[in-house]
């Protein structure tokens, strides 16, 4: 099975700070990897696929990148509605599997 | 707009059996593959079973091979999880999960508000 290892599993930011979460794969996965936010008490919502590829709706200071087993979620100014959990999921193969989640919560 | 309503979770004892259905709107569900994931309680997401758009094909997560089936009506745009064997490992929220339109999920785009399955004696 290929192992998703994110890091941090939790970071403290201000409305406004630039937020950089890592994903890594135990093994090459090209660029099937995608990003999901998850507020407490509600569904994931899918943020980017393909690595970089943004969601119908998202906004733009989110975004995503890497290839390989290397992979960055990246919010380019924090806001309020950013704190949540937020997953990487590879969708190479069978099983698929999620990263353990990065909690992003207020200073 | 792409809504996912599952139906069907209980508190069931453990070996015992429960059927999960989710309901599809929104989209033409006959072209898509979909899923279930699922969270235990405080916990991250595990994926747990995805089927080709026809239902030719399934895929199980080994936890579950041999005792879950996923299965589809298209023509009641219905995906459907028969959990056999229940532990209590299995004590989860399930979300059912649109996928891409291609022969396996590449992303799980629109997920339902999830149900709860308990599994306790």
């Amino acid at each position: 099975d290929i192992q998703m290892t994110q890091s941090p599993s939790s970071l403290s930011a201000s409305v406004g700070d630039r937020v950089t979460i890592t994903c890594r794969a135990s093994q090459n996965i090209m660029t099937f990897l995608n990003w999901y936010q998850q507020k407490p008490g509600k569904a994931p919502k899918l943020l980017v696929y393909t690595a970089s590829s943004l969601q119908d709706g998202v906004p733009s200071r989110f975004s995503g990148s890497g290839s390989g087993t290397d992979f960055t979620l990246t919010i380019s100014s924090l806001q309020s509605d950013d704190f949540a959990t937020y997953y990487c999921q590879q969708s190479y193969g069978t099983p698929y599997t999620f990263g353990q989640g990065t909690k992003v919560d207020m200073k | 707009e792409v809504q996912l309503l599952e139906s069907g979770g209980d508190l069931v004892q453990p070996g015992g059996s429960l059927r999960l259905s989710c309901a599809a709107s929104g989209f033409r569900f006959s072209t898509y593959s979909m899923s279930w994931v699922r969270q235990a309680p405080g916990q991250g997401l595990e994926w747990v079973a995805s089927i080709s758009t026809t239902g030719g094909t399934t895929y199980y997560a080994d936890s579950v091979t041999g005792r879950f089936t996923i299965s589809r009506d298209n023509s009641k745009n219905t995906l459907s999880l028969q959990m056999n064997s229940l532990r209590d490992a299995d004590t989860a929220l399930y979300y059912c999960t649109k996928g891409s339109a291609t022969p396996r999920p590449l992303k799980f785009d629109y997920w339902g508000q999830g149900i709860l399955v308990s599994v306790s004696s």
